[in-house]
């Protein structure tokens, strides 16, 4: 099925730790975002990715980094996890923003502990 | 900065009774606002969006949103609540401070809608 594809679904960590949160999307959309989720803080943007070969800083930036490999894959680095960063992590993508709005995935659910 | 405000942590209504879930947002430009519906355990879907035209918005799953520029609200509705539309909704609006030429979109802290039968 088209669409956004994360993985893993889950992941614990432990402080300190580094991983890497992958995903891909077939819809051949130039824009790819990286957004976490926390209870009550609704999503937050990590970073973002306008067309291949691009990668800006979003509002949360600090403590990840990002490769967008080619047109289909955005990954988002943790280099030494915190327990801070326990939360639920979304990429989506998009062609037109103000046409299609985004395409999510369906989350990764990272525990830092 | 564009920012979006969602009063309401929970909505609480009977399956068959209208439902409203509350929007409000701050913009420097013309807005541009969507809404999202999030299920346990999945990604944001969208439901609906309002970018120019009428103020009525219709969309999916028999959602519709009423555009009020006096008011800068972007409510959310329904004729007619099932128990189905319990989830977490997110009003939405871009934002060209990120984002590239396309922007991207400022998410609110999300309303959860609880249907009972």
């Amino acid at each position: 099925n088209a669409g956004v594809t994360q993985t893993p679904k889950f992941q614990v960590l432990k402080t300190g730790q580094s991983m890497t949160l992958q995903c891909a999307q077939d819809m051949n959309h130039n824009s790819m975002y990286w957004y976490r989720q926390d209870p009550g803080m609704g999503l937050r943007l990590i970073y973002y990715s306008a067309s291949e070969g691009t990668t800006d800083k979003g509002e949360v930036p600090n403590g990840y980094n990002v490769s967008r490999l080619n047109k289909r894959e955005f990954s988002l680095r943790l280099e030494s996890a915190a327990p801070s960063q326990t939360s639920v992590y979304f990429c989506a993508s998009s062609e037109r923003v103000l046409s299609y709005g985004y395409t999510f995935g369906s989350g990764t659910r990272l525990t830092v502990v | 900065a564009q920012s979006v405000a969602q009063p309401e942590d929970q909505v609480n209504v009977a399956e068959g009774n209208p439902l409203t879930v509350k929007c409000t947002y701050s913009v420097s430009g013309n807005p541009y606002l969507f809404w999202y519906v999030q299920y346990p355990n999945r990604g944001l879907q969208f439901l609906l969006k309002y970018i120019t035209g009428d103020n009525l918005v219709k969309g999916s799953y028999g959602f519709e949103a009423e555009f009020n520029k006096s008011q800068t609200s972007f409510h959310l509705k329904k004729p007619s609540a099932l128990v189905s539309d319990s989830a977490l909704y997110f009003c939405a609006v871009r934002d060209d401070d990120y984002g590239g030429s396309q922007g991207n979109l400022i998410f609110g802290k999300g309303t959860k809608l609880s249907v009972k039968p």
